[in-house]
């Protein structure tokens, strides 16, 4: 089974330009989450969508960041302008509510660096 | 305050040790309590689950605490394969939101 596939798995950018983060959840899940992870801050939940809906958008930290699910195999996270500060792993997960303990599914990270 | 703290580590043990880590939250309305592991440079996955009973899984045992809002986990003879991260998770209330730690380093030593 194929698990959460995210591309591209590491980006290096310059501050300013456009980035744009995807991610293809497992087959079936109807909840799909974005996090971003440092070592200063952890783990944290962007925002998440239901049946691609997005439900809580309360972590994406300013107008800067955008997110999107046109269907239920597919997802972006984009940042335009893109600062240094927004250097991180993003995670992208996904989840069923058939699944024991809403056990959620981690895709690899994208490793992102804005220079 | 933060929603879920935990301490940081790193907890430098040799193989064979009984290793404790802690946590403790913050929203009293959470239900669901987890924590997942996650390797260096890997995504995190679920190590298990957390019920007001206490549960073990072979050399894992973790507890809950409500009165208290504290959660632990016992890894006993600990092996070199178990270093990594671990993250205590809490799930958000009435949302299906999982509020993560920032994990507890644990390098197992030979």
């Amino acid at each position: 089974d194929a698990g959460v596939i995210q591309s591209p798995r590491h980006e290096v950018t310059e501050m300013g330009q456009e980035v744009t983060l995807r991610c293809k959840p497992i087959s079936g899940h109807d909840y799909l989450f974005w996090y971003r992870q440092t070592m200063m801050r952890g783990l944290e939940l962007l925002i998440y969508f239901n049946n691609n809906v997005p439900i809580d958008d309360s972590g994406m930290p300013e107008d800067r960041f955008s997110a999107k699910m046109p269907n239920a195999s597919f997802s972006t996270l984009k940042i335009q302008p893109s600062e240094p500060r927004d250097s991180a792993v993003y995670f992208c997960a996904s989840s069923s509510r058939d699944q024991p303990y809403n056990e959620q599914f981690f895709g690899p990270g994208t490793r992102l660096t804005v220079l | 305050r933060k929603e879920v703290e935990q301490d940081p580590g790193p907890f430098n043990v040799p193989e064979g040790a009984t290793v404790a880590f802690n946590c403790t939250y913050s929203n009293s309305a959470s239900q669901s309590f987890f924590w997942y592991r996650q390797d260096c440079r890997k995504e995190p996955k679920l190590l298990m689950s957390v019920y007001s009973s206490g549960n073990e899984d072979g050399r894992f045992t973790a507890q809950l605490n409500r009165a208290s809002q504290y959660i632990s986990l016992l890894i006993r003879d600990s092996k070199l394969s178990d270093s990594a991260t671990y993250l205590c998770v809490v799930e958000g209330g009435a949302t299906n939101k999982l509020i993560f730690g920032t994990g507890t380093l644990l390098a197992v030593q030979p």
